[in-house]
């Protein structure tokens, strides 16, 4: 098993929809998670970070479940411009795991 | 600006040939590390750097050196490449006591 697993899609979604992702991991002792976006064969940027209360960055929603080993990404009101790849992140005693992304597509 | 710049961003060679990608950052961050992405595997970690000096292997070290004499820039090296290093890599810097990457543009290897 994968110690980060994401569905790699790609989600086809149009503007102004709703979409979520989600990401299990297997190490229940990992500290710190984040979601990054990867845009076509550039370097992956740090979208937001995901806190055990779960946290929101405007149309961006992340949460995080313990019990259950996984954490989520909800992009509400997609736009063009969201179009990238969303890598899974998951950290602990200094080493990240990074998962292999999931790739959404939103067309006009 | 804060960034981390990584040479070449191309490169095209043959098997065996020693090459060296440069790495710099200028966050003043302590540690830094390399990583290879190819397709259906997502990123994997070659090695990292805690700070100068002090280097270790992560999960796909072979065939590859590095060294961190200076506090901002940490080299990739390969002494003899082969085919099976053509990947795209990323340099990235994190800040102590944090886990947040700062990547570098990226370095598309090809190995022939």
């Amino acid at each position: 098993r994968k110690e980060v697993e994401q569905d790699p899609g790609p989600f086809n979604v149009p503007e102004g929809a709703t979409v979520a992702f989600n990401c299990t991991y297997s190490n229940s002792a990992s500290q710190s998670f984040f979601w990054y976006r990867q845009d076509c064969r550039k370097e992956p940027k740090l979208l937001m970070s995901v806190y055990s209360s779960g946290n929101e960055d405007g149309r961006f929603t992340a949460q995080l479940n313990r019990a259950s080993q996984y954490i989520s990404l909800l992009i509400r009101d997609s736009k063009l411009s969201d179009s990238a790849t969303y890598l899974c992140v998951v950290a602990g005693f200094q080493k990240l795991v990074f998962g292999t992304g999931t790739r959404l597509l939103v067309s006009p | 600006e804060a960034q981390v710049t990584q040479n070449p961003r191309y490169l095209i060679t043959v098997t065996g040939k020693k090459l060296t990608v440069t790495c710099s950052q200028n966050m003043n961050h302590e540690y830094m590390s390399w990583y290879r992405q190819d397709p259906g595997l997502g990123l994997r970690q070659i090695y990292y750097s805690m700070n100068v000096e002090v280097t270790d292997k992560g999960d796909v070290p072979e065939g590859y050196k590095v060294s961190r004499k200076e506090k901002r820039n940490f080299p990739l090296i390969l002494e003899s490449p082969s085919p099976n290093q053509t990947s795209l890599y990323f340099c990235a810097s994190t800040p102590g006591g944090s886990y947040e990457q700062y990547f570098g543009p990226g370095t598309r290897l090809t190995v022939t």
